[in-house]
């Protein structure tokens, strides 16, 4: 199947920071990456559809200045944190379509950030 | 607007049963249908993708159906051990995106 790596698997920030968060899509091409956010003992959040070549589109109450989205190749994707608080500190998760038709998309292992 | 729900919250059962997690979903008009299954602190796991047009899949001991109809889909696990225990989410994929169910944790017991 496709692999999909994540970069950092955790960081620890302090509040104020700005944190980078790296999705790639190892062995296809990704022209549509989405980024989630899951809580504490919840269901993954849709946040974002990072596009290749274009801007994001955010869904409706993401902030899309303060989650920064670039999407400035078809097997990168970053999402940066901007002036991270302690609110923000979750398990964020990429996807990507994989390579077959089929609509099936594919997930990191996740980056679990921690705002102090 | 989608919405996805999945029964039971959580299930705890002892090793050896067969069980039955469930999804429903309120639009019929979906694209296909994932099951995931996430560790804990850990990523998600696709286990089986079910095409709109398709009624079921199978891969092991899992078993997943789909009723578009009726806005249903279930996952069907056989013979459970104790390293199934995990968090099942069911995700309904549309309009470029998928929309996750809240999981159903499950414990199978030694």
């Amino acid at each position: 199947g496709a692999v999909v790596s994540q970069h950092p698997s955790w960081v620890i920030c302090k509040s104020g920071t700005s944190v980078k968060i790296e999705c790639r899509s190892l062995d296809f091409q990704a022209t549509t990456m989405f980024w989630y956010r899951q809580f504490p003992k919840q269901s993954l959040m849709l946040m974002a559809t990072s596009n290749e070549g274009s801007k994001a589109t955010y869904e409706q109450g993401v902030e899309k200045d303060k989650f920064l989205i670039n999407h400035a190749s078809l097997t990168l994707s970053t999402l940066t944190v901007t002036s991270a608080h302690p609110e923000d500190s979750s398990f964020y998760i990429c996807s990507a379509f994989g390579p077959s038709v089929t609509g099936e998309q594919f997930f990191g292992p996740g980056t679990r950030l921690t705002v102090l | 607007k989608q919405e996805v729900t999945q029964i039971p919250a959580a299930l705890s059962v002892p090793e050896g049963e067969n069980l039955v997690l469930n999804c429903s979903f309120t639009d019929s008009a979906i694209y296909n249908l994932q099951w995931f299954r996430q560790d804990p602190g850990k990523g998600l796991t696709s286990l089986l993708l079910i095409q709109s047009s398709q009624r079921e899949q199978t891969s092991g001991r899992l078993n997943a159906s789909l009723d578009k109809s009726s806005g249903r889909s279930t996952l069907y696990i056989a013979a459970s051990q104790p390293g199934d225990s995990a968090t099942y989410l069911c995700a309904v994929g549309g309009s470029g995106k998928l929309i996750f169910g809240q999981g159903t944790t499950l414990q199978v017991k030694p």
